[in-house]
């Protein structure tokens, strides 16, 4: 693929619900990040995807959010139970290849975001 | 644990003049160490990167950071800057997995 997709591209929703956020990394990347940019917190890690290893789910800010990876490709963000503190613009990321450390380095592309609003 | 500190969170400047965008990191391991910039209503785009080598690192843009290890700093730099340089700027370091962002510095280029 050309480059990473995010769908949608904005959502609106009401607190209390349910959302799902997608990503599609490029083509043939291993790993994909998850990112959060909200007013004042900056960008936040939310979780890393490594192949077939079980995810690095460290930067989750509570129970109520998750994240899957299917086939080792496309990824869904879920975010249960909506808060208005979520609205936010959730960015997803690729990479090639990472096996951590500094062994090795593979820049990671950026999609162009989820911009959640919950009401 | 890691972090990174922007100075400053908006630095306003006029057109041609040299500005600097400042970063501390913090950080018991080497890391990598990056500034990536988010025109208005665009994605995040890598703007120059230290892995390794030479301390100062240049954008094809005129743009560049000097990584300065003793004062565990990578300022950003650019001798003139032009109106299409407005953006929100990010400095990031990364330990080989995930990137750890400061909280950004808008850049505001007037004539």
């Amino acid at each position: 693929g050309a480059g990473v997709s995010q769908s949608p591209s904005n959502k609106v929703t009401e607190k209390g619900k349910d959302v799902e956020l997608r990503c599609d990394p490029i083509s043939g990347h291993t790993a994909l990040y998850w990112y959060r940019q909200s007013l004042g917190q900056g960008l936040e890690f939310l979780i890393y995807f490594q192949g077939n290893s079980a995810p690095d789910k460290s930067g989750l800010p509570s129970d109520r959010f998750s994240a899957e990876r299917t086939g080792g490709s496309v990824s869904t963000l879920t975010i249960q139970r909506t808060q208005q503190e979520d609205s936010a613009v959730y960015l997803c990321a690729s990479s090639s290849r990472t096996s951590g450390g500094l062994s090795s380095y593979n820049e990671q592309f950026f999609g162009p975001g989820t911009r959640l609003t919950v009401l | 644990a890691q972090s990174v500190t922007q100075l400053d969170s908006q630095v306003p400047v006029f057109e041609e003049a040299p500005v600097e965008l400042r970063c501390n990191y913090s950080s018991s391991v080497s890391v990598y160490l990056f500034w990536y910039v988010q025109y208005p209503n665009q994605g995040l785009q890598l703007l120059l990167k230290y892995l390794s080598g030479s301390t100062l690192v240049k954008s094809i843009n005129g743009f560049e950071a000097e990584f300065n290890k003793s004062q565990t700093s990578f300022h950003l730099r650019k001798p003139s800057v032009h109106i299409s340089d407005t953006a929100e700027y990010f400095c990031a370091l990364s330990a080989g997995t995930a990137l750890i962002f400061g909280k950004g510095t808008t850049l505001s280029v007037s004539s």
